[in-house]
């Protein structure tokens, strides 16, 4: 079973670092991407970034670029998605979701991630 | 960005109703699109890939439709279980954008 599972909800303040943490499992994790997505509450999906765990290549999107890094431990099938200066408006649900390539759909998502900065 | 625009922002609906929903986007994407369900607190769950493939497992009365511009997603008899928020997205271009998003309710 394709199983990708995420770190729990975290609360920082602003100004602090995070990393948050997506296992995938069931699959050969190396075969696909995986892509981040952004839900603010009560809003829509917003895709942010995503990594190939094969060799770590990347694609941010614009909007994401310099504020967060993306990583991949392929030894341990996991990704990271980290911060080194949070703000208020990081306040989110963060998707890690495989897809088989950027000219794949998503077929399978984390269970999301909730991150809540407030000093 | 390739901008996607979804329509209706909400509809209300009843048991049993053919639903339509539909998405435009700003410049042609081929047929690469993917319509996905969300429920509350719950992730988005894959509905449609390629504009019109049927995800493995989804009940055959959701369908999608629509090539270049303008898609449509349509559910044949509404079910309980199918109220919930649907969005469009396009995998097009190397920078990935969702529909706002399109909340049917009863």
């Amino acid at each position: 079973e394709v199983q990708l599972v995420q770190s729990g909800a975290e609360v920082k303040k602003p100004g602090e670092s995070l990393r948050i943490s997506c296992e995938g499992s069931g699959y050969s994790f190396i075969s696909y991407w995986i892509n981040w997505v952004r839900q603010m509450p009560g809003k829509g999906l917003e895709w942010m970034v995503r990594i190939d765990p094969s060799n770590s290549n990347t694609d941010y999107s614009p909007s994401f670029q310099g504020h967060v890094t993306v990583s991949a431990d392929k030894s341990i099938t996991t990704a990271y998605l980290q911060w080194s200066s949070l703000e208020t408006s990081d306040t989110a649900i963060y998707y890690c979701a495989r897809a088989y390539s950027s000219s794949s759909a998503i077929d399978y998502w984390g269970q999301g991630t909730l991150v809540t900065v407030s000093s | 960005d390739i901008q996607m625009t979804q329509s209706p922002s909400t509809l209300s609906a009843s048991i049993g109703d053919r639903v339509t929903i539909t998405c435009r986007a700003s410049q042609s994407i081929s047929s690469w699109l993917a319509w996905y369900q969300q429920k509350p607190g719950k992730a988005p769950k894959l509905l449609i890939y390629k504009a019109s493939s049927l995800e493995s497992g989804v009940p055959s009365r959701f369908s999608g439709s629509g090539s270049g511009t303008e898609f449509t997603l349509t559910i044949s008899s509404l079910q309980s279980d199918d109220f919930a928020t649907y969005y469009c997205q396009q995998y097009n271009s190397y920078v990935w954008t969702f529909g706002q998003g399109t909340k049917v309710d009863i």
